[in-house]
């Protein structure tokens, strides 16, 4: 079976300073592994991926992510936050061997204080 | 990019009848699409998938009868709640299959009252 874990349930942060937002995973084959943002009452916007190759993912508005097959993680970064990145970020995992599903980590809100 | 529709964005329904959440593909064709839901401050919960001209696949725990999809285009799928009830108020996402990281709606906030 698949799995996300997102250890911190909220991360604050100064705006300009760097943000990471932490994810392990646990798959049987080949991760696929996702980044989505989610703004109040609205859906999922994605930020990125990682299918293979490089291992540093960069995405939408100025996020990277680092795979780190040792460690299991995908943690997401951001040189300079901004007080437009608080929102609420989920780390997702797809099986490459156990067909489409996605499976969620519990999110991480993130807090940006000017 | 791959656009994923979802209406309506919120809707308020007595308790014991029934409402639709449609999910679009609006710039491709969706032969896979899955419904969620989301409890507050909670992460997303997949209910099933939905399938173009075969019946929905649903996880462990999650009621067929209640919860009624419909895939029957390639760029349309539905979400039926039937006879709600309070506990089924929540925040319903729709997602696709597609090449790019898979698109979501924007989801459906249902209020059952």
């Amino acid at each position: 079976a698949q799995s996300v874990a997102q250890p911190e349930d909220q991360v604050n942060v100064a705006e300009g300073n760097p943000l990471t937002v932490k994810c392990t995973y646990s798959v049987s084959g080949n991760p696929y592994l996702f980044w989505y943002v989610q703004y109040p009452n609205r859906g999922l916007q994605f930020l990125l991926k990682y299918i293979t190759g490089d291992n540093l993912v960069k995405g939408s508005y100025g996020f990277e992510a680092e795979f780190n097959k040792s460690q299991t993680s995908f943690h997401l970064k951001k040189p300079s936050a901004l007080v437009s990145d608080s929102a609420l970020y989920f780390c997702a995992v797809r099986d490459g061997a156990a067909g489409n599903k996605l499976t969620f980590g519990g999110g991480t809100r993130v807090l940006v204080k000017p | 990019g791959a656009v994923v529709s979802q209406h309506p964005s919120w809707v308020i329904c007595k308790s014991g009848t029934s409402v639709k959440i449609e999910c679009r593909s609006l710039d491709f064709q969706a032969t896979t699409m899955f419904w969620y839901r989301q409890f507050p401050k909670q992460s997303l919960m997949l209910m099933a998938t939905s399938n173009e001209g075969s019946k929905a696949t649903y996880e462990q725990g999650v009621e067929k009868d209640k919860f009624l999809i419909n895939h029957a285009s390639l760029t349309l799928s539905t979400l039926t709640v039937t006879s709600a009830h309070p506990e089924d108020s929540s925040f319903y996402i729709c997602s696709a299959r597609a090449g790019t990281g898979p698109p979501f709606g924007s989801g459906t906030r249902l209020t059952v009252v």
